[in-house]
């Protein structure tokens, strides 16, 4: 299994300011999924990309999927306090789905 | 994509006693996977579930603190055994759909 590696780890920003999480590995991904994690909930699945350099849009948050395969990164345009949540890249191997870090975001009024 | 009810949502639990924790999908799944998330951090999978087999533990885990049934297709339970402070977490289960993976709500343990 791979290691995960997300930053920042913690992103503290106002509404209606643009911010970038990033996911990388020194190894191919064969697939890589998103998700957003709110408190008291599992994490809810938000994409998932799979071949290089492809971009994939969801109202606000652009996911871009490097063309290497080895790293991804989550866009999102003039955040909203909804927005506030943990940010989680996994990677499926096999049928295991592993997870990095996270990115704990807080979208402030 | 499955619903999944987990419960407890959340115990608090005596050291050195065990807890139970249930997990029941609304539809028929070979796979089941339990994770534990420790206060501000990411998932770390505990194990793999298959119906009719043993459990598949991850580096770190082990069948006797963390032993799991698997009776049904739609069913799972995972048991904390033995706890102690440092089992307070948070513990999902997961099953995997055709467009990504699908978690419980969660059981929130705090062992004193």
């Amino acid at each position: 299994t791979q290691l995960l590696e997300q930053s920042p780890q913690f992103l503290s920003i106002q509404e209606g300011e643009n911010l970038t999480v990033y996911c990388n590995s020194s190894s191919v991904f064969s697939s890589l999924q998103w998700y957003r994690q709110e408190p008291g909930e599992g994490p809810v699945l938000l994409v998932t990309v799979v071949t290089g350099g492809e971009v994939k849009k969801l109202k606000r948050l652009t996911f871009q999927f490097g063309d290497a395969r080895k790293d991804s990164s989550l866009h999102i345009t003039a955040a909203q306090t909804g927005d506030t949540g943990l940010y989680l890249c996994g990677e499926t191997s096999g049928s295991r789905l592993t997870f990095g870090e996270g990115t704990q975001l807080t979208v402030n009024p | 994509s499955a619903v999944i009810s987990q419960k407890p949502s959340r115990d608090i639990c005596q050291r050195g006693t065990s807890l139970t924790i249930q997990c029941q999908v609304d539809s028929q799944v070979t796979m089941m996977f339990w994770y534990r998330q420790q206060p501000g951090q990411s998932l770390t999978l505990i194990a793999t579930a298959n119906q009719g087999s043993e459990a598949t533990y991850e580096s770190g885990f082990v069948i006797d603190k963390f032993p799991i049934s698997r009776p049904n297709l739609t069913f799972s339970t995972l048991t904390v055994s033995n706890m102690s402070p440092e089992d307070s977490s948070i513990y999902l289960c997961s099953v995997a759909g055709a467009y990504g993976y699908t978690f419980g709500s969660g059981t929130r343990l705090t062992v004193v």
